[in-house]
Order: C-alpha cells, then sequence, then structure tokens
C-alpha cells in the first residue's frame, strides 16, 4: 500500500523557516515525481513545487520561487521541503504527493498545517 | 497560467438525487500527443483529498460507479447519479496539460 507520511509543520513567526518531510513507503520512491501541494484556509488547493525521479529538475510556484526549495533522497524515500522567508499567505495545510504524469496526483498524504503568524 | 473555473460554488443535493459540477478551462486542455489530462478529487471533511476521476472519464479504482466524468476541449463535468450522505465534501477539478492549476472548488452538502 502507498503511503505518504508527513512531518515538520508547526507555527512559526513571518520571516521564519520550516522544514517538511515526507516519508514514503509501499511504491519504488525513485520512480516517480513528487509534488507539494498546499490547501489554503479558504479551502483552495495551489500546486507548490515538484521534482523529477533523480531531483535534477525543480520547478515552482511563483509566489514561492527563491523562499522555497524542493529535494528528494531516494536512499531514504524521503521528500523534503525547506521553506524560508515565511510570509502569513504560505499558511495552509501541506500535502505531499505521488504524480504518476503530468500532475496525475494518484496518492496524497495526511497534510502537516504549517501557520505563519506574530 | 490557465484558470479552472468550477460551477457552482456550493451545492445542496437531496440525498438520492443526482448532482453535477461543471469545470471549464481558459484554454483546451488538449495535449500535443493527444490525450487531456483533467483530473477530479474529492475531499471529505477532515481527510485529504483523493483522487476520482483521471484523464477525463477514467474512474479510479474504489471509486463507485455512481461518478463520472466527461468533457472535452475546456469544458467537462463531473456528474454523481444519486448522492450518497458519503459524498458530502469539496470537489475539484486539476488539469495537468500546462502549468497545473486547480478549479476553485464546489461544496457538495445534503439538504
Amino acid at each position: 500500500e502507498v503511503q505518504l507520511v508527513e512531518s515538520g509543520g508547526g507555527l512559526v513567526q513571518p520571516g521564519g523557516s520550516l522544514r517538511l518531510s515526507c516519508a514514503a513507503s509501499g511504491f519504488t520512491f525513485r520512480n516517480f515525481w513528487m509534488t507539494w501541494v498546499r490547501q489554503t484556509p479558504g479551502e483552495g488547493l495551489e500546486f507548490v513545487a515538484n521534482i523529477n525521479e533523480d531531483g535534477s529538475q525543480k520547478y515552482y510556484v511563483d509566489s514561492v520561487k527563491g523562499r522555497f526549495t524542493i529535494s528528494r533522497d531516494n536512499a531514504k524515500n524521503s521528500l523534503y521541503l525547506q521553506m524560508d522567508s515565511l510570509r502569513v499567505e504560505d499558511t495552509a495545510v501541506y500535502y505531499c504527493v505521488r504524480d504518476v504524469g503530468y500532475q496525475d496526483y494518484d496518492a496524497w498524504g495526511q497534510g502537516t498545517q504549517v501557520t505563519v503568524s506574530s | 497560467d490557465v484558470v479552472m473555473t468550477q460551477s457552482p460554488l456550493s451545492l445542496p443535493v437531496t440525498l438520492g438525487q443526482p448532482a453535477s459540477i461543471s469545470c471549464r478551462s481558459s484554454q483546451s486542455l488538449v495535449h500535443s500527443n493527444g490525450n487531456t489530462y483533467l483530473y477530479w478529487f474529492q475531499k471529505r471533511p477532515g481527510q485529504s483529498p483523493r483522487r476520482l476521476i483521471y484523464r477525463v472519464s477514467n474512474r479510479d479504482s474504489g471509486v463507485p460507479d455512481r461518478f463520472s466524468g466527461s468533457g472535452s476541449g475546456t469544458d467537462f463535468t463531473l456528474k454523481i447519479s444519486r448522492v450518497e450522505a458519503e459524498d458530502v465534501g469539496i470537489y475539484y477539478c486539476l488539469q495537468g496539460t500546462h502549468w497545473p492549476t486547480f478549479g476553485g472548488g464546489t461544496k457538495v452538502e445534503i439538504k
């Protein structure tokens, strides 16, 4: 069974940093693109970043470029999202998602809450 | 970016009655390879999103056959033939043909 388990969320002040992790199991992690998707308090879903199988290609939504960094460790079956210079508008539940091709998100983690507030 | 417009925003439905959600894109979702990368997701309260339909009309395994997807080009529809209590939640469309964008969501509730 495919499992994705996020961790690392929490409450942080504006300008602060957090590192999200996602532990993957039940499939051959190194064979898949992986994505971070967030759900804002208004309930909208938004693509944040994705990374290809070997980590050589990374893409970000404009609003996080230069502040967030996606990475992976295939030896540890893990996906990461380093979030720096956090803003109030980054407050959301962040989901780790498996992409089986062309943004086909067939498996989602349970999500981790990130709250940016003073 | 491609804008995905869902309607209605809110959909109160009587149990056992049909429901229909529209998703319109600002550009054609037909990829140069001929495929259309349009997906539907369900988010129940307190749960993660779950894919229901992939590539317009293919139902995921385990998804009840009362759910169906249809459409082409820029106009897509998710239908529930007979709404059940467990169908309460927010439904989202997503296009993967271009830079990925989600629809704003449609909240399905029981009247």
